[in-house]
């Protein structure tokens, strides 16, 4: 079946730095969302990806479709302590609708 | 402007017992979907309702799970007989149509303890 596989699985970081992490998947997909998930909450949608090589930005965050539609990156610039938490990549599978695949996630740790 | 609200936010049951978890959706949204996740794993799909239809159950298990969205009142996602494997965060999220350009919204979620 389809997955979709993250890395780094985590990251620690000092306050002001860039990160970087990736999502890959073994089919391709023709959206791709990115999620912030913090301790005892639901996921917040951060970015969404409609079209290969689509490049977007939300504030600090800028995330890129793939040109081969396999693949997704999400950056962060200039980090601070509140980019703390699990982000995951999604996408739509199995047709049409929104039903939803996640990825396996990457855990963000800022230390002031 | 409520977003999906899930409740209750923690529930204790245990084996053998029934847990039922409740959401309501954003409103003007008639596309539910329920999740679970394991803890350190992403979620996973469950099954997608509109009112008063199961459109997907591909993610339910085969027994003890059921899910409802009823003409009136929120989407109930039951267990029955829960077993120490079903303890997990259960996420219900929500749509105003179903489109693969249509963003999701999620409630907080219900942490399911089993003992």
């Amino acid at each position: 079946g389809q997955q979709l596989n993250q890395s780094p699985q985590s990251m620690f970081i000092q306050e002001g730095e860039d990160v970087s992490m990736n999502c890959t998947s073994s089919s391709i997909f023709n959206t791709w969302l990115w999620y912030k998930q913090e301790p005892g909450e639901g996921p917040v949608l951060l970015i969404a990806l409609y079209k290969a090589g689509e490049l977007t930005s939300n504030g600090r965050l800028t995330a890129q479709f793939g040109i081969t539609r396999k693949d997704s990156f999400l950056n962060i610039s200039a980090s601070i302590p509140s980019d703390v938490g699990i982000y995951f990549c999604a996408g739509p599978y199995g047709g049409a609708t929104n039903k939803l695949i996640f990825g396996t996630g990457t855990l963000l740790a800022v230390q002031p | 402007n409520a977003g999906v609200m899930q409740n209750p936010r923690h529930l204790v049951r245990r084996r053998g017992q029934e847990a039922r978890l409740r959401c309501s959706p954003m409103k003007g949204h008639s596309h539910v979907y329920w999740y679970r996740q394991l803890p350190e794993e992403g979620l996973k799909f469950m099954v997608y309702l509109q009112k008063e239809n199961i459109i997907d159950e591909s993610g339910m298990p085969k027994e003890r799970f059921s899910a409802e969205f009823p003409k009136e009142g929120p989407s109930i996602l039951r267990i029955q007989q829960v077993v120490r494997g079903d303890s997990a965060a259960y996420f219900c999220a929500s749509s105003p149509r179903d489109s693969t350009n249509e963003k999701l919204f999620f409630g907080s979620g219900t942490q399911l303890s089993v003992l």
